[in-house]
């Protein structure tokens, strides 16, 4: 079964905190990308990466910053967390042997800042 | 900014009811339409991935054309299933806009037994 793997399903934390998302594919994806789900909104792009070391900012970079070191790894940092962060964030993954294969998401982490 | 309007935002239906929704999109520079059901708890999962205007794809009871001369899509449930409850969710892609996926903001099905 291929896999997205979130490192964590809930997280609290308090404003002014760095934060590290960790999001982990098993399917040797070379695109990744980290979603933000805010109720009454759609899926809004942060950033996305097509090759390890390579970055590219979505629809809503402000506040965030991307890691891509391995392959298998795509890492969402928000450098000094507020409460707009709030939200719940995905992670996906797809095969870049054409641009509009599908998406494999990971399960989602329910961000609090308080 | 693209516009990628669902509708309608919610729906409640009987089991054994057969249903469908809309996903409107530019229609100008089209280059994929994606559907994806997300359960409750669960990770949003693939439907169809459709870039032909006129295509029509199948899995089981669930069907979806495409329409990209006028912009829209419609994806039907044939005989709701209190499992296919779900927010249903289209994403289209540009072509020309580093391909990234620009998300509606889904439709949210309940399926009564």
């Amino acid at each position: 079964d291929v896999k997205v793997t979130q490192s964590s399903r809930y997280l609290v934390k308090r404003t002014g905190e760095k934060v590290f998302l960790e999001c982990v594919q098993d399917m040797d994806h070379e695109n990744m990308f980290w979603y933000r789900q805010d109720p009454g909104l759609g899926l809004r792009l942060i950033y996305f990466s097509y090759d390890v070391k390579m970055k590219e900012k979505g629809d809503i970079p402000e506040g965030y910053s991307v890691s891509r070191e391995k392959k298998e790894r795509f890492s969402l940092i928000l450098e000094s967390a507020s409460t707009n962060q709030t939200s719940m964030y995905l992670c996906a993954s797809s095969t870049s042997t054409d641009w509009y294969e599908k998406l494999f998401f990971g399960s989602g982490t329910q961000l609090s800042v308080l | 900014i693209l516009n990628v309007e669902q509708s309608p935002q919610s729906l409640h239906v009987q089991e054994g009811d057969s249903t469908n929704f809309t996903c409107s999109f530019p229609s100008s520079n089209f280059y994929a339409l994606h559907w994806y059901r997300w359960e409750t708890a669960k990770s949003p999962e693939a439907l169809f991935v459709m870039t032909l205007n006129g295509d029509e794809k199948k899995k089981g009871r669930i069907s979806a054309t495409l329409n990209t001369k006028e912009g829209y899509s419609y994806l039907y449930i044939k005989g709701s299933q209190p499992e296919d409850s779900a927010t249903y969710l289209c994403a289209f892609i540009r072509r020309g806009s580093n391909y990234k996926l620009t998300f509606g903001k889904g439709t949210l099905l309940t399926v009564n037994p």
